[in-house]
């Protein structure tokens, strides 16, 4: 069965310094979207994106996060100057389609998600 | 304000029972509400949509509720096993904010041999 699949599975840096998160989307999906979940509370949306852009973001995602897709088959989630804040797991997830579809496309399957730790 | 609400307190339940989880909303119009699982260090795994306009939907031994009326959904799983034993989250789409889950806090399950 297709799933989403995550890179690293753990990151550890410096505070101040660049991360690079990396998702593969399910293939046919179209939708693409990160969402965070710090330790002991909820999973929260972050970003989405469709056709090489960013369709809705949260207050969450400030200048400090940029989301791309470098080509076909990766999705990724840069973190440009990272605080001690932004230690939490990451989750990228994808869907066939937007809410409204029948059948349930939109439904949204998530990565395993990558564990970030700022020092 | 805005609110998606799940029992914060655990579930403990004896195996073979039926476990219902709670999923109550405010100030939201879901376009769907949306259960997932999710085990510790995991991300979410989908379990079961339902549309604004269904009243219930089943998948084996799953069946969620939703009542528009009350704000509510309900997540039962009948002749519930110890593998059961997880997190439970709810997450509904506003109407017209389509490209975004919002999260309720979940409820942990812990299914007794």
């Amino acid at each position: 069965e297709p799933e989403v699949t995550q890179t690293p599975s753990h990151q550890v840096t410096q505070m101040g310094q660049e991360v690079i998160l990396r998702c593969v989307p399910i293939s046919n999906h179209l939708y693409f979207y990160w969402y965070r979940q710090i330790l002991g509370q909820k999973v929260e949306f972050l970003v989405s994106f469709y056709n090489n852009e960013i369709s809705e973001k949260s207050e969450i995602f400030d200048d400090q996060f940029s989301v791309e897709r470098p080509d076909g088959s990766n999705f990724t989630l840069k973190i440009r100057s990272t605080k001690l804040e932004d230690s939490a797991m990451y989750f990228c997830a994808s869907s066939e389609e937007l809410a409204g579809g029948q059948g349930g496309e939109e439904t949204q399957y998530f990565g395993p998600g990558t564990r970030l730790l700022v020092l | 304000s805005q609110k998606i609400e799940q029992n914060s307190e655990a579930l403990n339940i004896q195996e073979g029972k039926t476990a219902t989880l709670t999923c109550n909303y405010t100030n939201y119009s879901p376009a769907y509400l949306q259960w997932y699982r999710q085990d510790p260090g995991r991300g979410p795994v989908f379990l079961l949509l339902i549309r604004e306009n269904e009243k219930e939907k089943r998948k084996e031994r799953l069946k969620v509720t939703f009542d528009t009326t009350l704000k509510q959904s309900l997540f039962h799983i009948t002749a519930s096993q110890p593998a059961d034993s997880a997190t439970y989250l709810c997450a509904l789409v506003p109407s017209g904010g389509y490209n975004k889950l919002i999260f309720g806090a979940g409820t942990r399950l812990a299914v007794h041999p």
